[in-house]
């Protein structure tokens, strides 16, 4: 079964400074999704960036982007000139091709402080 | 607006009693999902629908545990025999083209 990691419980940053959260997966699968969502407080899950398993180059939204590295199974997301807003749990998850069960990690609480 | 809404926001219960919560998108999805979250943890999955089918069931779906999607488009989850345990987040999703999940703000159930 696929495992999904997140070891950092809380992390903290600074407005404007740049923050990573880690996430690494357990799967003998080759080809496979990996999602991180955001999940301010009370509020719904987000998607916030995705990546194909297939695809070497890491995927960027705006001011967020990933370091895939297959290999190693991990898969760190990077918040640049972080905001405010951006306050919130952040789950890393993993899908395979073929199934649909969505496995999550156990969240990385992210405070930024003015 | 993820194109998903979910009644009961909250649902305060006894121990024992049944209750049901509903998700209806907005839009039509093919897949349609529903997941458990408990304070603190990331979400766990539950069962999922591709049309009216139920196609996957989680072992955390015990018996007291019923969803239906009766014609492929709104969904519910019916737990029977309410007990402390079941106290959580339950999340109704919807499968994006491109294979990601859209979240609805969730049901949230308290069993005193």
């Amino acid at each position: 079964a696929q495992t999904v990691t997140q070891s950092q419980p809380e992390m903290s940053v600074q407005e404007a400074e740049t923050v990573t959260l880690s996430c690494t997966y357990d799967t003998s699968e080759s080809n496979y999704y990996l999602f991180w969502y955001k999940q301010p407080p009370s509020r719904q899950m987000i998607l916030v960036i995705r990546q194909e398993a297939y695809k070497q180059q890491n995927a960027t939204e705006n001011r967020f982007s990933v370091n895939f590295q297959k290999a190693a199974k991990s898969f760190s997301l990077k918040i640049s000139d972080s905001q405010l807003g951006d306050t919130a749990m952040y789950f890393c998850a993993f899908r395979d091709n073929y199934g649909q069960n969505f496995v999550f990690g156990p969240g990385t609480r992210l405070s930024v402080l003015p | 607006d993820t194109g998903v809404s979910q009644n009961p926001r909250h649902k305060i219960t006894k121990r024992g009693q049944n209750v049901t919560f509903r998700c209806d998108p907005i839009s039509e999805h093919n897949r349609l999902y529903w997941y458990r979250q408990t304070l603190g943890q990331g979400p766990e999955f539950l069962t999922y629908f591709q049309n009216e089918a139920q196609l996957e069931k989680s072992r955390l779906l015990s018996d007291r545990f019923s969803a239906e999607r009766p014609k492929g488009s709104f969904s519910t989850l019916e737990i029977q025999r309410t007990e402390q345990g079941d106290s959580a987040m339950y999340l109704c999703a919807l499968g994006g083209g491109t294979g990601e999940l859209f979240f609805g703000e969730g049901s949230r159930l308290t069993v005193l």
